[in-house]
C-alpha cells in the first residue's frame, strides 16, 4: 500500500497568517494527490485535485503543488472558516486508495 | 440538487451484520463509481472500497481491513448503494460516508460528492 504521511499533524495560526501543510508519499503517485477539509461532524469537502486543480467553487485562497512524492497544500490567507482538518489522499492506485492522518488547523 | 444519503446505521453486537444504504439524486448514478469512506470517531479517513459502473464492468475493490467481509453493491434502478457488513468487529466502528468517484478527463480520481454520513457501532 502507498502510505501518506502528512505534517504537520496539528497547526496554530492566527486569521491573515499564510499557512503551508505537507504531504508525503511513500512512493511516487505522479500528480494523484488530493486534499480536502473536514468541519467537526461534517463531511470531507474536496478542495484540490490533481495536485494544483482548485476544485469549483473552492477560493482561489487555497492552492496546491507538487507532484511525484512531495505536495503541499498552501491558505494564502487564513480565514475565520478555514479552521478544519485537512487531508491528502492519494488516487495513484486506483485500487487502494490512502490518506494521510490528517492536520488539523487551529486558531491560535 | 446532487444530493447522497445514507442510512442503515446503528449498534450491533461483534460478529452481526448490518446493510448500509446510500441513496443518490441530481445526477446519472448509473455512470458513477461509488466508494464508501469511514472514520472511526476522532481518527482520520480511510476508504472502506468501491464499485464501478456497469458499464465499466461494475466490479469492486475493498481495503485490506475489509476484504472478505464487507460487499459493496449497487441498483442503479433506485439510484442507490449499498455496503453489506459482515462478520462486525469492533474496531469497525466508525461513520461510513458514500461519495462519488470522479475525474475531470486526466485529473483525478477524486471523491466530489459525499453524503452526511451513518454512524455504525459494533458493541456488545
Amino acid at each position: 500500500d502507498i502510505q501518506m504521511t502528512q505534517s504537520p499533524s496539528s497547526l496554530s495560526a492566527s486569521v491573515g497568517d499564510r499557512v503551508t501543510i505537507t504531504c508525503r508519499a511513500s512512493q511516487s503517485i505522479s500528480s494523484y494527490l488530493n486534499w480536502y477539509q473536514q468541519k467537526p461532524g461534517k463531511a470531507p469537502k474536496l478542495l484540490i485535485y490533481a495536485a494544483s486543480s482548485l476544485q469549483s467553487g473552492v477560493p482561489s485562497r487555497f492552492s496546491g503543488s507538487g507532484s511525484g512524492t512531495d505536495f503541499t497544500l498552501t491558505i494564502s490567507s487564513l480565514q475565520p472558516e478555514d479552521f478544519a482538518t485537512y487531508y491528502c489522499q492519494q488516487s495513484y492506485s486506483t485500487s487502494m486508495y490512502t490518506f494521510g492522518q490528517g492536520t488539523k488547523l487551529e486558531i491560535k | 440538487e446532487v444530493q447522497l444519503v445514507e442510512s442503515g446505521g446503528g449498534l450491533v453486537k461483534p460478529g452481526g451484520s448490518l446493510r448500509l444504504s446510500c441513496a443518490a439524486s441530481g445526477f446519472t448514478f448509473s455512470n458513477a463509481w461509488m466508494s464508501w469512506v469511514r472514520q472511526a470517531p476522532g481518527k482520520g479517513l480511510e476508504w472502506v472500497g468501491r464499485i464501478k459502473s456497469k458499464t465499466d464492468g461494475g466490479t469492486t475493490d475493498y481495503a485490506a481491513p475489509v476484504k472478505g467481509r464487507f460487499t459493496i453493491s449497487r441498483d442503479d434502478s433506485k439510484n442507490t448503494l449499498y455496503l453489506q457488513m459482515n462478520s462486525l468487529k469492533t474496531e469497525d466502528t466508525a461513520v461510513y460516508y458514500c461519495t462519488t468517484e470522479n475525474s475531470y478527463g486526466p485529473k483525478g480520481p477524486f471523491f466530489d460528492i459525499w453524503g452526511q454520513g451513518t454512524m455504525v457501532t459494533v458493541s456488545s
